[in-house]
């Protein structure tokens, strides 16, 4: 399967510990964004990459957060010192290089639930 | 990005089509209408687009009205799998490249 893949699906962790989530796009992809969804809500962006750059950052990604993406190529998502509003499901997209201006398809993973206790 | 409002939730019989609408009365002349969808339990998936044309792909048709104040996206012969949140989104072209979700519309497709 190409589609966008993300691990792990589900995550427990108590609060004050810190977590790393990984999303792959799919390949060829050049352009990586992070979303949080919580319950009974519409996906919330947090960040977005072109290749490794991180070109935008959302306000709700605060400076617990850190994203990366050193090769152009999967990312990571590190949530530091998780607080129990955290919780939530994360949501990973790619979109491709390749599509019109006009055209924003993004691919998105299925997501990672993150329960903090 | 125009703000969009939609119906919280909807239902539709098998078989018969659904008619979700979206109001973006501020939208400006250089912003897209998309819809994506989600699943229970799965991500966000693209359905359709349109500037100002009626658009129609395999999946859906999306009737833009002239002045653009509001859309109706259209399952022709809806099917339980069509059970979903379903999420009007205006996206002005060359501008963020993130969505805008709102808390979009349920659509319960009954047998």
């Amino acid at each position: 399967d190409t589609g966008v893949s993300q691990d792990p699906r589900h995550k427990i962790t108590k609060r004050g510990q810190n977590v790393t989530f990984r999303c792959d796009p799919i390949s060829e992809h050049n352009r990586l964004y992070w979303y949080r969804q919580t319950l009974g809500q519409g996906p919330e962006f947090l960040t977005y990459f072109q290749n490794e750059a991180q070109l935008e950052k959302s306000r709700l990604l605060s400076d617990r957060f850190s994203a990366e993406r050193p090769k152009g190529s999967f990312s990571t998502l590190e949530i530091q010192r998780t607080e129990q509003g955290d919780s939530a499901m994360y949501l990973c997209a790619s979109s491709s290089p390749f599509m019109p201006s006009s055209y924003n398809e993004q691919f998105f993973g299925p997501g990672t639930r993150l329960t903090v206790l | 990005d125009a703000k969009t409002t939609q119906p919280p939730s909807m239902d539709c019989a098998e078989g018969r089509a659904a008619n979700l609408p979206c109001n973006h009365s501020t939208i400006s002349g250089n912003e897209y209408v998309y819809w994506y969808r989600q699943i229970h339990s799965q991500g966000p998936q693209y359905i359709i687009h349109g500037l100002k044309n009626n658009e129609t792909n395999e999946m859906a048709s999306l009737i833009i009205t002239e002045d653009r104040k509001s859309s109706t996206l259209i399952l022709p012969h809806a099917t339980l799998r069509d059970t979903a949140v379903y999420y009007c989104i205006v996206i002005k072209q060359g501008g963020s490249e993130k969505l805008v979700f709102g808390k979009g519309t349920k659509l319960t497709v009954n047998p």
